[in-house]
């Protein structure tokens, strides 16, 4: 079936700039995971959606991240006035999170979305 | 605060050469385990997985782990490399706070180099 998707593959904005960066999950996954993959800082957790629940707000680094799960399904992670060292890989991922019976919490990962802030 | 440490940054390997990387993780609880793969060019993929029984856990394209509980590490393991497994590694945890789901906490990752 269809893995994470992400979109857009590439993004190139100039200091300053709003940025918003959409993944659309497995068909059926719970759980949506941001994180960010940057030279010298390594795959960093952002914010993680379970179901209805409130949102896991702890690794965002700054008030200028934030991140909204429509539906129960697509996520858009907005980053605004963004800045020269908000520049990163930004992957999403996924999990199916079925309460009870065997382990369905296993990650999934879109190919992520690439961003240049000049 | 929880980290993982891998050890070793980069590894060049001859082919059928035997690969071992090493991940360690700080946390005293239980904990799930996981190493995943990124091939150049393309997404992170997982390759093996522990949640709880047999500690040797096997993985796809041949790749195993073993989780030793009490030296809290979960090392990797082929017993011998191709060209195609050149790739980076990251080894990554899961505190168990919750019953299912929470964030992967991933180390810095190793990237293996395979010379034909």
């Amino acid at each position: 079936g269809a893995g994470v998707s992400q979109s857009p593959s590439n993004k190139v904005t100039e200091k300053g700039k709003d940025v918003e960066l959409r993944c659309d999950p497995i068909s059926g996954h719970t759980a949506l995971y941001w994180y960010r993959q940057s030279l010298g800082q390594g795959l960093e957790f952002l914010i993680y959606f379970q179901g209805n629940s409130a949102p896991d707000k702890s690794g965002l680094p700054s008030d200028r991240f934030s991140a909204e799960r429509t539906g129960g399904s697509v996520s858009t992670l907005t980053i605004q006035r963004t800045q020269q060292e908000d520049s990163a890989v930004y992957l999403c991922a996924s999990s199916l999170n079925r309460p009870g019976g065997p382990r369905t919490d296993t990650q999934y990962f879109g190919p992520g979305t690439r961003l240049t802030v000049l | 605060a929880q980290s993982v440490s891998q050890h070793n940054h980069h590894v060049i390997l001859s082919e059928a050469a035997s690969l071992e990387l090493g991940c360690n993780y700080s946390y005293g609880g239980t904990v799930n385990l996981f190493w995943y793969v990124q091939y150049p060019g393309q997404h992170l993929q997982l390759l093996l997985k522990y949640f709880s029984g047999d500690p040797l856990v096997k993985g796809i394209k041949g790749f195993e782990a073993e989780f030793i509980k009490s030296k809290f590490s979960f090392n990797l393991r082929k017993p011998s490399v191709q060209w195609s497994d050149t790739a980076e590694y990251f080894c990554a945890v899961k505190p168990l706070i919750y019953n299912q789901g929470g964030k992967l906490i991933f180390g810095q990752g190793t990237e293996l180099s395979v010379k034909p």
